[in-house]
């Protein structure tokens, strides 16, 4: 059990699909993450949470929209996704957001492949 | 742009020998991270290196960070099976923000 769960593992979705991505950490932990890995490419950092506060947005295109409600919840909506954007999208949490060496949890992530 | 190269990007041994992987850069981080991924599942975090010149162990693992903070190495003593995953470096910026390398995929079999 890593501490952070992310539903669906797996999403297979067309291009004109709406779905969302859920994040859940159980650790207290007051920053969350979303990352994007692909083949062949370095983990991609996307949006950065803190104490609820969207503090990092990394230049994400508009089709993937976060929402967090509370430091425990991290949501990622997708609507008209592009091939390219099927990889493995991981959420991780730390104590904060803040300072060096804080250690990332991640979760296992979710599959996404668009048709 | 902060990069991170890791060295070689896939390596496959057999049970027992020994290994170093890299993982290098020209920026200076406030401190390094290793990551083990196991397929299927997210990374996990093995190490944090900190001070210049650091060597840390855990277990059969020994992880090092560069004098100038700008490279990191981990050696496997007695390579494992159980040892097969992705192993990721990562650095942290004083910004706190991590920039990954993209990995070295260790294969040991039995």
């Amino acid at each position: 059990e890593t501490g952070v769960t992310q539903t669906p593992r797996h999403l297979v979705m067309g291009m004109t699909n709406k779905k969302s991505l859920k994040c859940e950490q159980h650790l207290g932990h007051n920053a969350m993450y979303w990352y994007k890995q692909s083949a062949k490419k370095p983990l991609e950092l996307m949006f950065v949470y803190n104490f609820k506060e969207q503090t990092e947005n990394n230049s994400v295109p508009s089709r993937f929209s976060p929402e967090c409600p509370n430091s425990s919840h991290l949501f990622l909506h997708l609507h008209t996704l592009q091939p390219e954007d099927s990889a493995l999208y991981l959420c991780a949490s730390s104590p904060r957001g803040g300072g060096s060496n804080q250690p990332q949890h991640f979760g296992d992530g979710t599959r996404l492949s668009i048709l | 742009t902060q990069l991170l190269e890791q060295s070689p990007q896939f390596l496959s041994i057999q049970e027992g020998e020994n290994l170093t992987v890299y993982c290098n850069s020209s920026s200076v981080f406030s401190s390094l991270q290793w990551y083990r991924q196991e397929p299927g599942e997210g990374p996990v975090l093995l190490v944090t290196v900190v001070t210049g010149g650091e060597v840390k162990k855990l277990k059969r693992l020994t992880f090092q960070f560069g004098d100038a903070r700008k490279d990191s190495s981990l050696h496997i003593t007695a390579a494992q099976p159980g040892d097969t995953g992705l192993y990721l470096c990562a650095g942290v910026s004083r910004n706190y923000k991590l920039t990954f390398g993209k990995g070295t995929l260790l294969t040991v079999n039995p």
